[in-house]
């Protein structure tokens, strides 16, 4: 069974620029959450879909957003880049099963985005 | 809230000795905990986790935990570390509420010596 699969692997962009990360979950799972990951602050939850319906969210300012797919395939967008921006942005699927506390997360390799 | 404290940043080790990276975590729920471990460039990946069911959970690559409510902790542990061992480790607890968010410890780099 494939894995999580995230494109693009490695992005620069600019101040003020916007941008766009996909994930695609591993087969069969519902559930799709992002987390950003900085030398600063560590491994940070973003938030959670499941069923095209975003069901958790973390404290991040509203220029993150994401979605998903009726596929489960899943989109995060930042908006205003700003240089903090920059960090490894990791998507993780799980199967979204009624037992959320005790599922199994399974993350991607990530896309390491550079904000200049 | 629910959060998870790792008592040390770095560890170092020699290889074939026990290794034990220490976790602590608080919780208002009776928490799932997790340690996942990553390498160098590449992505986390789930060494064990423990959901209420047996304390003492085995993990892959010879690891495991203990969970102790008492002490609110979730150490792990190996008893010989190999040089492959070397990477950053996290403990996790997961988010009450929903349970769908994780919550990340600071981690614990272990370094392995021959």
């Amino acid at each position: 069974k494939a894995g999580v699969t995230q494109t693009p692997r490695y992005l620069i962009k600019t101040r003020g620029q916007q941008v766009t990360l996909s994930c695609s979950p591993i087969s069969g799972h519902r559930s799709v959450s992002w987390y950003q990951q900085t030398p600063g602050q560590g491994l940070q939850f973003l938030f959670e879909y499941f069923s095209e319906t975003q069901r958790n969210k973390g404290n991040f300012p509203g220029r993150f957003s994401g979605r998903q797919f009726s596929n489960s395939r899943s989109e995060m967008n930042v908006s205003t880049l700003e240089l903090g921006d920059s960090a490894l942005y990791l998507c993780a699927s799980s199967r979204g099963t009624d037992r959320v506390f005790s599922e199994t997360q399974y993350f991607g390799p990530g896309t390491r985005l550079l904000v200049l | 809230a629910q959060s998870v404290t790792q008592l040390d940043s770095h560890v170092s080790v020699s290889e074939g000795t026990p290794v034990l990276l220490r976790c602590n975590y608080s919780s208002s729920y009776s928490p799932s905990l997790f340690w996942y471990v990553q390498h160098p460039n590449k992505g986390l990946q789930l060494l064990l986790k423990y959901t209420s069911a047996a304390t003492l959970v085995k993990g892959i690559n010879g690891f495991e935990a203990e969970f102790k409510k008492s002490e609110t902790s979730f150490h792990l542990t190996k008893p010989s570390a190999h040089m492959s061992d070397a990477a950053e480790y996290f403990c996790v607890v997961s988010e009450g509420r929903t349970g769908t968010a994780l919550i990340f410890g600071k981690g614990t780099t272990l370094s392995v010596s021959s």
